[in-house]
């Protein structure tokens, strides 16, 4: 079965750029859609944007001009890069795979916690 | 685009039944029926529980369903169960072709 897992550095200056992969294993990136979501410290859950495996992509009209979400497909993975980070940028980063139910997240990832701090 | 609402807490007795609503407007919820539900356990990922409204994934409980009227969806939950006992968040396509999440609520079984 599919399997998602993030990596990258817990802990990232601020104005600087954060960096994230989703290694996907048990099947293909090449189908479906992939998203980065995350989550503040004791707050909710925010999609962050999406990208499919062709390479096109959506993202948060809210982090628009931060964020670049890119796709290897040779690697099968994702990837996400926020830039400009502040302490605001604090969360847990979670990627999942949607579009095999629908429009729904599906198979998501344990989550990594990102830490923005000087 | 604004997070849906969704009330911040709720609470039922074991066997009890209970609704979690999320309220959107004409251009998320009301507009598509791409509205999900996911169940999250402190320290874990959601878990998708409800796709498409009212559609269950492979695997999840028959005692979990939902439903829309209109620009707000509802969750249900019968024969509460301690396992039940979990953060619940609702996620809505938008007219910006992007996706919103509500605010999440804090299911308690008494």
């Amino acid at each position: 079965q599919v399997q998602l897992q993030e990596s990258g550095p817990g802990l990232v200056k601020p104005s600087e750029t954060l960096s994230l992969t989703c290694t996907v294993s048990g099947g293909s990136i090449s189908s479906y859609y992939w998203s980065w979501i995350r989550q503040p410290p004791g707050k909710g859950l925010e999609w962050i944007g999406y990208i499919y495996y062709s390479g096109s992509t959506n993202y948060n009209p809210s982090l628009k001009s931060r964020v670049t979400i890119s796709v290897d497909t040779s690697k099968n993975q994702f990837s996400l890069k926020l830039s400009s980070v502040t302490a605001a940028d604090t969360a847990v980063y979670y990627c999942a795979r949607e579009g095999y139910y629908g429009s729904a997240k599906d198979v998501w990832g344990k989550g990594t916690t990102v830490t923005v701090s000087s | 685009q604004s997070a849906l609402t969704q009330p911040a807490s709720v609470s039922g007795s074991p066997g009890q039944s209970i609704t979690i609503s999320c309220t959107g407007t004409s251009s998320d919820v009301g507009g598509y029926n791409y509205v999900s539900w996911y169940q999250q356990h402190p320290g874990k990922a959601p878990k998708l529980m409800i796709y498409d409204v009212s559609n269950r994934p492979s695997g999840v409980s028959n005692r979990f369903s939902g439903s829309k009227s209109g620009n707000t969806a509802s969750l249900t939950i019968s024969g509460l169960q301690a396992e039940d006992e979990a953060d619940y968040y609702c996620s809505s396509y938008t007219s910006s072709s992007s996706w919103v999440f509500g605010g999440g609520t804090k299911l308690t079984v008494l």
